[in-house]
């Protein structure tokens, strides 16, 4: 079975400042994809990014990218110019690509994140 | 907004009760999941649909169950009700359900409180 480490509880950064959030994960699967939630004091979970493990390129969508290291097994989050809307929780989650699991998301435990004015 | 949606966003039962949470997946989306998320236990994934048939079974415990209707829309049934069984629990949803260039879209939540 698939599982994901979160090894930060919390994570604070300052306002305009750059914040990598740390995500692990064990799998025996070659092919598989990658993602990142956020989910605010709202408790809606938002899609913030995906990354496809036969893809070498790491994904970016405006101030957010990824780290994406296969033989690590490594996904880290980095957030530039940190907003105040950034706080959240951020959870890692992987996903098989086809068989029993059909897509089921695995999550990690989530990071806290501050954004300090 | 990400297209689904979710009733009751709250409920508060007593321990022993049963209670029925409703989804309805995005507009052409085939599959709905329900995850579960609780202080303990975090982010679970419980049982997947596609088109009207189960898919897939996480940890759901045996007094739960769910379906998914003619009409896409699912609902998880949580009988005999226990403490621990507050939490937050969501439906997502996706077009085919593991297809390489899939995203889950996840609905607002029922918050459940069990006293």
């Amino acid at each position: 079975a698939q599982t994901v480490t979160q090894s930060q509880p919390e994570m604070s950064v300052q306002e305009a400042e750059t914040v990598t959030l740390s995500c692990t994960y064990d799998t025996s699967e070659s092919d598989y994809y990658l993602f990142w939630y956020k989910q605010p004091p709202s408790r809606q979970m938002i899609l913030v990014i995906r990354q496809e493990a036969y893809k070498q390129q790491n994904a970016t969508e405006n101030r957010f990218s990824v780290n994406f290291q296969k033989a690590a097994k490594s996904f880290s989050l980095k957030i530039s110019d940190s907003q105040l809307g950034d706080a959240a929780m951020y959870f890692c989650a992987y996903r098989s690509p086809a068989g029993t699991s059909y897509g089921k998301l695995t999550f990690g435990q989530g990071t806290i994140l501050t954004v300090h004015p | 907004d990400s297209g689904v949606t979710q009733t009751p966003k709250h409920l508060i039962t007593a321990t022993g009760q049963r209670v029925t949470l409703r989804c309805s997946p995005r507009s052409g989306d085939l599959s709905v999941y329900w995850y579960q998320q609780s202080l303990d236990q975090g982010l679970q994934f419980l049982i997947q649909y596609y088109n009207g048939e189960e898919r897939a079974k996480g940890n759901i415990l045996e007094r739960f169950s769910a379906q998914q209707f003619p009409d896409l829309h699912s609902e998880l049934n949580l009988s005999s009700l226990e403490l621990g069984d507050s939490a937050l629990y969501f439906c997502a949803s996706s077009v085919v359900g593991g297809g390489p260039a899939e995203t889950q879209y996840f609905g607002p939540g029922t918050r459940l409180l069990v006293l």
